[in-house]
């Protein structure tokens, strides 16, 4: 079956500095990948996708990279914030079972210090 | 545009108690809806998933229960309330293409 493997939290940097979190999948199919990320008290929101292999996505001066030969959608920032202190949780999708339920990582919590 | 509410924001059940949590989905029509746990320390798991009304498939066996009696409504439900059902309970809907839409949350301490 699918399943998520994400890099243990959690993660403490200081501000402007650099961020990657680690994530790579086992999956039947041809999933899309996501990532997710849930601030204090909050639902999760989604913050960057990419649908096949290659794609890059970004958002928020976030990127991660589909690597189907690595099987791994790794997380990256290049200068890290105090508001992007969250819990971060890679998640894929496939669509073969005729749904776009999620299978998710168990999340990354980091915490930026200024 | 596409919205889900999810209510309560919290909530504290003692032992042995029923619990109802609904949420609702506004802007589409037959959405996949989903209701997923996040226990204290653990990630996300998807407790059940519906593709339509009155059609409900549970992914792991416990002691919650999940129905849609309309198609943009979808109630999680316990008769008796275990301590280890304490969590971040997450209600999601879907439009067959990819990303799923998640609620706020609800927050639920069982005493």
């Amino acid at each position: 079956g699918n399943s998520v493997t994400q890099m243990e939290g959690p993660v403490t940097l200081s501000e402007e500095a650099f961020l990657t979190i680690n994530c790579t999948y086992t999956a039947t199919g041809y999933p899309s990948l996501f990532w997710y990320v849930q601030y204090p008290g909050e639902g999760l929101q989604l913050l960057l996708k990419a649908t096949k292999a290659d794609d890059k996505g970004s958002n928020k001066g976030f990127e991660a990279t589909y690597r189907k030969e690595t099987t791994s959608f790794h997380l990256e920032k290049g200068s890290v914030q105090v508001s992007d202190s969250a819990v971060y949780f890679c998640a894929l999708s496939d669509l073969n079972f005729g749904n776009e339920k999620l299978t998710f990582g168990t999340g990354t919590r980091l915490t930026i210090i200024p | 545009s596409q919205t889900i509410h999810q209510w309560p924001a919290t909530l504290v059940q003692p032992v042995g108690s029923p619990l109802s949590l609904e949420c609702t989905v506004e802007g589409t029509s037959n959405p996949n809806l989903y209701w997923y746990r996040q226990a204290a320390g653990r990630g996300l798991q998807l407790l059940f998933y519906s593709v339509g009304i009155g059609q409900i498939s549970s992914e792991v066996p416990q002691n919650l229960s999940a129905s849609r009696p309309q198609d943009r409504q979808f109630i999680l439900s316990s008769k008796k309330l275990l301590l280890s059902d304490s969590g971040f309970y997450l209600c999601a809907f879907g439009v067959r293409v990819p990303p799923l839409h998640f609620g706020n949350g609800t927050r639920l301490t069982v005493t």
